[in-house]
């Protein structure tokens, strides 16, 4: 039972290089989500989707890309990596809207340092 | 400005006494609570959550009071177990038109000892 999965783990880039995270998730959910988190910081949305074929930013989404072709996957893209964008990338998904008792499942993370 | 807030860093308890988590919140407009838990190398992993309608919710060790008056959540851990060593992240949520948003505090990392 994988759940969320993202490929890669570690990632080192120099500053200019692009790149693409990948999520996968093997529940059928219908929402996707993609974090970041800082030192000292809660996790912060970067990009959404509601379903295959749609994409939406979220509260930082400056330098990011995103594309969801098929319902299982998730891709977020870095066209010139900063420095500033060194974080730990987080892919979550959601069957819904509805929180009651539908909550998000994150994957183990992308650990990404940019030089 | 941080719209959910942990503002204890870190916390240090004895096994089988209780772990109490704070978090305070300023949107008054969030409808749903949520507490995630995070080992070190994983992904945050859904522990319990509190609708706005209510003021307590309880899932075995774990229970989670709402007080809306003062826009503060707790989390309470009886009795706190070595494996709950973790960072615990409280979170709020929002349902915008086409989708919810969840907005997390910054953390508080619960040492148990034995």
């Amino acid at each position: 039972n994988a759940g969320v999965t993202q490929t890669p783990k570690f990632r080192v880039l120099k500053t200019g290089q692009s790149m693409t995270l990948l999520c996968a998730q093997d529940m059928n959910h219908e929402y996707m989500y993609w974090y970041r988190q800082d030192p000292g910081m809660g996790l912060r949305l970067i990009h959404y989707s509601v379903g295959e074929g749609t994409t939406a930013k979220g509260e930082v989404p400056d330098g990011y890309n995103v594309s969801r072709l098929k319902k299982q996957n998730f891709l977020l893209g870095l066209e010139s990596a900063a420095p500033s964008q060194t974080s730990v990338y987080f892919c979550a998904s959601s069957q819904s809207r509805g929180f009651s008792n539908q909550p998000q499942h994150f994957g183990d993370g992308t650990r990404l340092s940019i030089l | 400005d941080q719209q959910v807030k942990q503002n204890s860093p870190s916390l240090s308890v004895q096994e089988g006494r209780i772990s109490i988590l704070n978090c305070d919140y300023t949107n008054s407009m969030f409808d749903y609570f949520l507490w995630y838990k995070k080992y070190p190398a994983e992904g945050p992993t859904f522990l319990i959550s509190i609708s706005s309608i209510k003021d307590k919710n309880e899932d075995g060790r774990f229970t989670v009071f709402l007080n809306k008056s003062a826009k503060h959540l707790s989390l309470h851990i009886v009795p706190s177990q070595p494996g709950d060593s973790a960072v615990y992240f409280c979170a709020a949520s929002l349902d915008y038109t086409g989708r919810r948003a969840l907005t997390f505090g910054s953390g508080t990392r619960l040492q148990v000892q034995p």
